[in-house]
């Protein structure tokens, strides 16, 4: 089955550029959403078919995806952006949805 | 508004069954797959599977076939998931999200604990 592969932390200085990864077998091919969740809510999605933004998410937040490494860009980063981050990917080949681990942003 | 309201939190037996309801308002139910993430305390999010409410057609992660199934009732607008044979680490928060293949979940509903325990 299809693995998404996040590292568990990141860590950013407010008005920095943060970026999260999510490594995959060919992922460039494949369209990469992009969620994220803080402590007791539902998660929010924030880029969507790899690097639109959903109305309401701030232009801070870009996604790209290339050969076997999607990335979300999180600009000028805020103490409000720490929070979970998961990607999220279509396996065509199993018709089954596969989520990354997770990567927990702090804010410093 | 668009919104996917679930029903509230279960606590059931090891072994017993739970049934999680989610109504969709704003929308027609029948226009979007409805799928189904489960989150265990202090875990990731992990996807159990989808319900095409037009057809009624399901696809179900191999974790949990067997164990899961996914109705809806396009009459009341409501998606339901249903897991049996309830163990102690099924303990989790279960949420419903709508989202068309190979689209993104643009929306979720606020998410259902249910705790097993004996």
């Amino acid at each position: 089955s299809y693995v998404l592969t996040q590292p568990p932390s990141v860590s950013g200085a407010p008005g920095k550029t943060a970026r999260i990864t999510c490594g995959g077998n060919n992922i460039g091919g494949k369209s990469v959403h992009w969620y994220l969740q803080k402590p007791g809510q539902a998660p929010v999605l924030v880029i969507y078919y790899n690097s639109d933004r959903p109305s309401g998410i701030p232009e801070r937040f870009s996604g790209s995806n290339s050969g076997n490494t999607a990335t979300l860009t999180i600009s000028r980063v805020e103490a409000g952006d720490e929070a979970d981050y998961y990607c999220q990917v279509w396996d065509s080949s199993s018709d089954h949805v596969v989520f990354g681990g997770g990567t927990k942003l702090t804010v410093l | 508004q668009v919104q996917l309201v679930q029903s509230g939190a279960e606590v059931k037996k090891p072994g017993a069954s739970v049934r999680v309801s989610c109504k969709a308002s704003g929308y027609t139910l029948s226009g979007y797959f409805m799928h189904w993430v489960r989150q265990a305390p202090g875990q990731g999010l992990e996807w159990m599977g989808w319900i095409n409410p037009n057809s009624g057609d399901t696809n179900y992660a191999r974790n949990f076939q067997g164990r899961v199934t996914m109705t809806r009732d396009t009459s009341i607008s409501i998606a339901y998931m249903e897991l049996s044979r309830l163990r102690s680490d099924d303990t989790a928060v279960y949420y419903c999200a709508r989202g068309n293949i190979p689209s993104a979940f643009d929306i979720w509903g606020q998410g259902t604990m249910v705790t097993v325990s004996s």
